[in-house]
């Protein structure tokens, strides 16, 4: 069965700082990948996602991923993070021939620290 | 403008009792979707729709229970089953297809009295 793995579940950081969260998925057939944000009180924003193509993905708010087939992963990064930033991030799978149900990790908690 | 709402922000709930959670989109998207979210836990899947007047169950559906009549709405009902229903719940909406984004809704959070 499929799964997503979402390494920590906050991380701090100063302002301006690079910023990774992990994200690992399992499953036995091909996948599209997504990354979710949520900021407090409020529904989920898609960031990006990985179709096919390209393994290095750019998103909104200056977010990137880069999908690994070999290592089952999906890092989202930010060369520079700003306050704003501050929110939940979820990681979300979504499996070939399926209903297109999504999966979610467990979600990370980003602190941007002045 | 296009998008998800759903009411009311804030419900409570006595024990005994079923509450309906509404969600209406104007994406005139085919699936629709609920999640419940509790802290530390992500999102898990209650029930989904693909089409008008059909309907699956997701992971937790014990204790919940939905209809789609119309393509704009899917409400959910917290029936008194549910043992522990303190949480956020959160609709979504898509187009039919696994590569799809789902568009979420601002959520509504359910407290017991």
């Amino acid at each position: 069965a499929q799964s997503v793995t979402q390494l920590d579940s906050q991380v701090p950081v100063f302002e301006e700082a690079p910023v990774e969260l992990r994200c690992n998925y399992s499953s036995s057939v091909s996948v599209y990948l997504f990354w979710y944000v949520q900021y407090p009180n409020q529904g989920l924003q898609l960031l990006l996602k990985y179709l096919s193509g390209s393994t290095l993905v750019k998103g909104i708010n200056g977010f990137e991923a880069e999908f690994n087939k070999s290592q089952t992963s999906f890092h989202l990064r930010k060369p520079s993070v700003h306050i704003s930033d501050t929110a939940e991030y979820f990681c979300a799978v979504s499996e070939w021939g399926s209903q297109g149900n999504l999966i979610f990790g467990k979600g990370t908690k980003l602190s941007v620290k002045p | 403008d296009g998008g998800i709402t759903q009411s009311p922000k804030y419900l409570f709930r006595k024990e005994g009792q079923n509450v309906t959670l509404s969600c209406e989109q104007n994406l005139n998207h085919d699936a629709m979707y609920w999640y419940r979210q509790d802290p530390g836990q992500g999102l898990r899947l209650i029930y989904y729709s693909q089409i008008v007047n059909d309907f699956q169950k997701g992971d937790i559906a014990e204790g919940y229970s939905v209809s789609r009549e119309k393509k704009e709405s899917f409400p959910l009902t917290v029936t008194s089953a549910q043992k522990n229903p303190t949480a956020f719940y959160l609709c979504a909406s898509s187009i039919t297809g696994v590569e799809e984004t789902q568009y979420f809704g601002p959520g509504t959070r359910l407290l017991v009295l």
